[in-house]
């Protein structure tokens, strides 16, 4: 089955720095990659996805990347602020299946 | 409201008990999932509903969780025989129709004692 795997597990950055996640998936048929950040007790709030057929989308401060040939793709949050930190989560879908196979969660703190 | 509403909040209950969690999609949304998230954890997917059938059960742990979704909207989670490992946060997510973004509730976290 689909297995994703994140990293870092935490990463603390300066007001304004850059922020990366990376994430790797093992199902080739994988076609749908949602990003989806979590605060503290509340719901997982979808902030950013990519399909297959893209290679880079961006959203103001923030972008995806994914590399289908080496199974990877990355959040990148540029100049962070403290309201930016929050537990954030990558997942995978396969095109045969509708279920979300989340990795284990990067805690990015960000230091004003 | 417009999004995935959660019922209760919070459930405390003592082992052995049986609970019902309940997930109200937002309006329109044809596909339904369960999750459950234990603490320090990533959502692990238990259910997927796509209209009133259950598409894909794979991810439920044993024979005391059951879900249904008789009108193709409310779905309820139920789990007979509690024991004390099924304490976790229960969540919910609807999307327009598989395959599509899928957008959380707030979650019943669920408690046994």
């Amino acid at each position: 089955g689909e297995n994703v795997e994140q990293h870092p597990s935490t990463l603390s950055v300066q007001e304004g720095d850059s922020a990366v996640i990376k994430c790797t998936y093992s199902d080739s048929a994988s076609n749908y990659f949602p990003w989806y950040k979590q605060e503290l007790g509340k719901r997982p709030q979808l902030i950013i996805d990519i399909r297959s057929n893209v290679g880079e989308k961006k959203d103001q401060r923030i972008a995806v990347t994914l590399n289908k040939t080496a199974k990877h793709f990355s959040l990148h949050i540029t100049e962070t602020q403290p309201e930016d930190s929050a537990v954030y989560f990558c997942a995978a879908i396969s095109y045969n299946t509708d279920k979300l196979i989340f990795g284990t969660g990067t805690r990015l703190q960000v230091f004003p | 409201g417009a999004g995935v509403s959660q019922t209760p909040s919070n459930k405390v209950t003592e082992k052995g008990k049986y609970v019902e969690l309940r997930c109200d999609p937002i309006s329109g949304h044809t596909a339904l999932y369960w999750y459950r998230q234990s603490l320090g954890q990533g959502p692990e997917f238990l259910i997927y509903f796509q209209g009133t059938g259950a598409a894909d059960d794979s991810g439920l742990p044993n024979d005391r969780f059951f879900a249904v979704r008789p009108e193709g909207s409310v779905s309820t989670l139920k789990i007979q025989r509690t024991e004390r490992g099924d304490s976790a946060v229960y969540l919910c997510a609807s999307s327009l129709t598989g395959n599509q973004p899928q957008h959380f509730g707030d979650g019943t976290r669920l408690s046994i004692l």
